[in-house]
Formats: C-alpha cells, structure tokens, sequence
C-alpha cells in the first residue's frame, strides 16, 4: 500500500514568512510524529499525535511552532516568523498502536526547507 | 530520559565485507524496542531491523543482523556481504513500549567501498 508522503518536498522561503507542511500517513496509522533533522545530524522529536490529539508537545522548540490533525489523517505542521535556524529536513513518520503497545513507525521522505 | 549513543560517527567497508555499526543506550525502562533505520541520499528513513527487548534471540533479516546486549545496553548492527546501495546513515533507536517517546543516535556515516 501507500507510505507516508509529505508535501512539499522543498521549500525555500524568505525570513520572518510563515510556512505549512504537510504530512499524509498510511491509512489506519493512528499514531503520527513529526521530527527535525538539520543537516548532518540525528533526527529531533517534535510533536506526536494519537488520532487529532497531540498529548506530547514537549520538543516543538519555541511557540512559533504548531501541528494539527484532522479526521486522524493528515497533520500540517506550521512555522511562523520563520527564522534561518529553522532550516532543516522536517519529516514525519506514522505507526498503529496496538493493544500491545506502539508498532513501528514509517518514515516519510521529508520536507527540504531553507529560510534565506 | 532516554538516550542514544552511536560512537561511531563514520565508518567504511570493502564491497562483500561485514562491518558491524554499535550502539549503546541509557534506559531505566523494562519494556522497549530498538530500532536501526538507514538513511541513503534520498534522505528516506527506511527501517532495517526491529529487536524488542523481551526477546532474548537477536533479530536478522536477510544480511543484517544485531547483536543485543539488554544488560549491557548495547545493540549493535552487523551488516553482511555489504553491497554498494548499504552505504547511508544508519541511525539506531530506542523506543518504550509504553508510549511513543522515541530517541535516535547521532548515526553512523557507512561507505562501502567497490
């Protein structure tokens, strides 16, 4: 079946403008998690979501930072004001939860951004 | 809190070696997952192994095998007969079984080399 995608793959935007990403997860994946990875390092947890609720928002990294989800399906993920330091590779990932606890989760192939 | 060390920040392997990448984790929890994902230029996370720790039989799957310590907190990766399309970051990770807190390591930049 399909994986997870995420739109746009790159996105170059000016400082100070505010953008969106999106992620879709595999169908009937109700665990979501959005991570960052700047360049040449390991990936930085974000944000996850269980069905539209996201009960950890401990690593979004300042409040200009925000996620939402929707119908447990797509989550966009907003970064206001943007700042050069938030270059990175944003990517989200997807997993089921089961009775026996969390299952793995599936990688989307990232979202490329780079503030000027 | 959890954490994830890769000691190993790059590696490099003749083509049809092994090479083995390591990992060592930090954890006061019983019941976890760890993971090894590979990252190639395409930048897609692309998991390679599972290994949940109440298993005392290491996982393997096909050419990668690990090597679980649980009382060392260790949690190598053994890559056999290595092939070009290996070379990538491999990024080991530890998740608790009771949520979804997640941890990655730094990684391992692995070259093989023809």
């Amino acid at each position: 079946g399909a994986g997870v995608s995420q739109s746009p793959s790159n996105k170059v935007t000016e400082k100070g403008k505010d953008v969106e990403l999106r992620c879709d997860p595999i169908s009937g994946h109700t665990a979501l998690y959005w991570y960052r990875q700047r360049l040449g390092q390991g990936l930085e947890f974000l944000i996850y979501f269980q069905g539209n609720s996201a009960p950890d928002k401990s690593g979004l990294p300042s409040d200009r930072f925000s996620a939402e989800r929707t119908g447990e399906s797509v989550s966009t993920l907003t970064i206001q004001r943007t700042q050069q330091e938030d270059s990175a590779v944003y990517l989200c990932a997807s997993s089921q939860v089961r009775d026996s606890g969390t299952d793995t989760q599936y990688f989307g192939p990232g979202t490329r951004l780079t503030v000027l | 809190a959890q954490t994830v060390t890769q000691s190993q920040p790059e590696m490099s392997v003749q083509e049809a070696e092994t090479v083995t990448l390591s990992c060592t984790y930090d954890t006061s929890e019983n019941n976890y997952y760890l993971f090894w994902y590979k990252q190639p230029p395409s930048r897609q996370m692309i998991l390679v192994i599972r290994q949940e720790a109440y298993k005392q039989q290491n996982a393997t799957e096909n050419r990668f095998s690990v090597n679980f310590q649980k009382a060392a907190k260790s949690f190598s990766l053994k890559i056999s007969d290595s092939q070009l399309g290996d070379t990538a970051m491999y990024f080991c990770a530890f998740m608790k079984r009771a949520n979804n807190d997640m941890r990655f390591g730094a990684g391992t930049r692995l070259t093989v080399k023809p």
